[in-house]
């Protein structure tokens, strides 16, 4: 069965610093694998999306993530923090069992001043 | 603005009250969801439905009934809750095209319930 792990509840960084959010996942088929966002008192919106197409995927807001078969891997990075980054990040695996969506547990990103 | 409209935003209700949430989608999807989501918690799916059929109901206490009356409209009907019951209920929809699923929902705002 599928399902992800987010390493790390809490992440603070800099304003301008690297954004490093740490996804692995567990799958024995080639997985569909997402990041989502959740702003402050908001739902969540889709940040973007692995299907194989890709390798290194580009999503909103300048995130991008890169598929890693060999680490099982797929950590979402963006060059320079903002402010407005600051919010909680979901990464996401679609079961191929049940075809739900399987939620990791989150990541809180904290940008510093 | 994410087309998924979600009433009221914030709810507080006692453990004897019926109340409902009400959710509004205007982006002509075919699949409506209801999570929840509690602290600390992974994000929890409640029901699915498509095309106004319910197709999911994850295991889901009675004492929350869903409704689907048309592929625009979600309501969650809720009774004699508890106080574990608290959190925020998120609504979502999506456009399946029958060869599995997307993955791409758009989620509303969320209905902060407090159960007292």
């Amino acid at each position: 069965a599928q399902s992800v792990t987010q390493l790390g509840s809490h992440v603070s960084v800099s304003e301008g610093a690297l954004v490093l959010l740490r996804c692995n996942y567990s799958s024995s088929v080639p997985p569909y694998l997402f990041w989502y966002v959740q702003y402050p008192n908001q739902g969540l919106q889709l940040l973007l999306k692995y299907t194989s197409a890709a390798t290194l995927v580009k999503g909103i807001n300048g995130f991008e993530a890169e598929f890693k078969k060999s680490e099982t891997s797929f950590h979402l990075t963006k060059p320079s923090a903002h402010m407005s980054d600051a919010a909680e990040y979901f990464c996401v695996v679609i079961s191929s069992n049940t075809g739900k969506l399987i939620f990791g547990q989150g990541t809180t990103l904290q940008v510093k001043p | 603005e994410t087309g998924v409209t979600q009433t009221p935003r914030h709810l507080v209700m006692g453990m004897t009250n019926k109340k409902s949430l009400k959710c509004e989608q205007h982006l002509g999807h075919n699949a409506m969801y209801w999570y929840k989501q509690s602290a600390k918690k992974p994000l929890e799916l409640m029901f699915v439905y498509n095309f106004k059929e319910q197709t999911e109901n994850n295991s889901v206490p009675s004492r929350f009934s869903p409704e689907c009356p048309n592929s625009s409209h979600l309501f969650l009907h809720l009774h004699t809750l508890q106080p574990e019951d608290s959190a925020l209920y998120l609504c979502a929809s999506s456009q399946e095209h029958g060869q599995g699923p997307t993955g791409e929902l758009f989620f509303g705002e969320g209905s902060r319930l407090t159960v007292l």
